[in-house]
């Protein structure tokens, strides 16, 4: 098994483009997760998804979208991106028991740089 | 708002020693607690998960215990080794149902050959 795997690796992106960061996972988890981690600050939740067709907002949601077309996939969307969006995002996905989420395992990361 | 606070923040003691990792929350009211390492521009690996219910857990040389009543975690590495060398993060899953981890800042270890 692959786990969570993430595309791009890295990018540049100039203030305003737009991008997508693709997120798949092979163990066939209900939940999904972004997260962003920046110096000083730890990790942080953007959005996230309990199923195939649903998403959430999580603490720092602006300035992104997200949508999970399929169980396997979860892509975070910068429709106009900012130097603020600099970061690492990371990916994450955990299956359930009781209600609550189980072990949550992570992607590689995708660093982001905004000029 | 769940906070959640990890010391110290940098830790480097000598190889083979004992050592123990702090971490507390602010709100008790957690599903479960997860440790997790972070290498050098890498992602995280997940170490050790406690359920709300439980009071420890074990894997190999590391020991997680959890004390929800009081707001804190501890993660014990016996007889550290080099490559135990890493940054260490506490997470809470405290939200209803789905919601992710509330994470601390992490402790950077080093161990000293």
């Amino acid at each position: 098994n692959a786990g969570v795997t993430q595309t791009p690796k890295f990018r540049v992106l100039k203030t305003g483009q737009s991008m997508t960061l693709l997120c798949a996972q092979d163990m066939n988890h209900e939940y999904m997760y972004w997260y962003r981690q920046d110096p000083g600050m730890g990790l942080r939740l953007i959005h996230y998804s309990v199923g195939e067709g649903t998403t959430a907002k999580g603490e720092v949601p602006d300035g992104y979208n997200v949508s999970r077309l399929k169980k396997q996939n979860f892509l975070l969307g910068l429709e106009s991106a900012a130097p603020s969006q600099t970061s690492v995002y990371f990916c994450a996905s955990s299956s359930f028991s009781g209600g609550w989420s189980e072990t949550q395992y992570f992607g590689p990361g995708t660093r982001l740089l905004v000029l | 708002k769940q906070e959640v606070t990890q010391i110290p923040a940098a830790l480097s003691v000598p190889e083979g020693e004992n050592l123990v990792l702090n971490c507390s929350f602010t709100d008790s009211a957690i599903y479960n607690l997860q440790w997790f390492r972070q290498d050098p521009g890498k992602g995280l690996t997940s170490l050790l998960l406690i359920q709300s219910s439980q009071r420890e857990q074990t894997s190999g040389r590391l020991n997680a215990s959890l004390d929800k009543s009081s707001g804190r975690s501890t993660l014990y590495i016996a007889a550290s080794q080099p490559g135990d060398s890493a940054t260490y993060l506490c997470a809470v899953h405290s939200g209803g149902g789905a919601d992710g981890l509330t994470f601390g800042k992490g402790t950077h270890l080093i161990i000293q050959p």
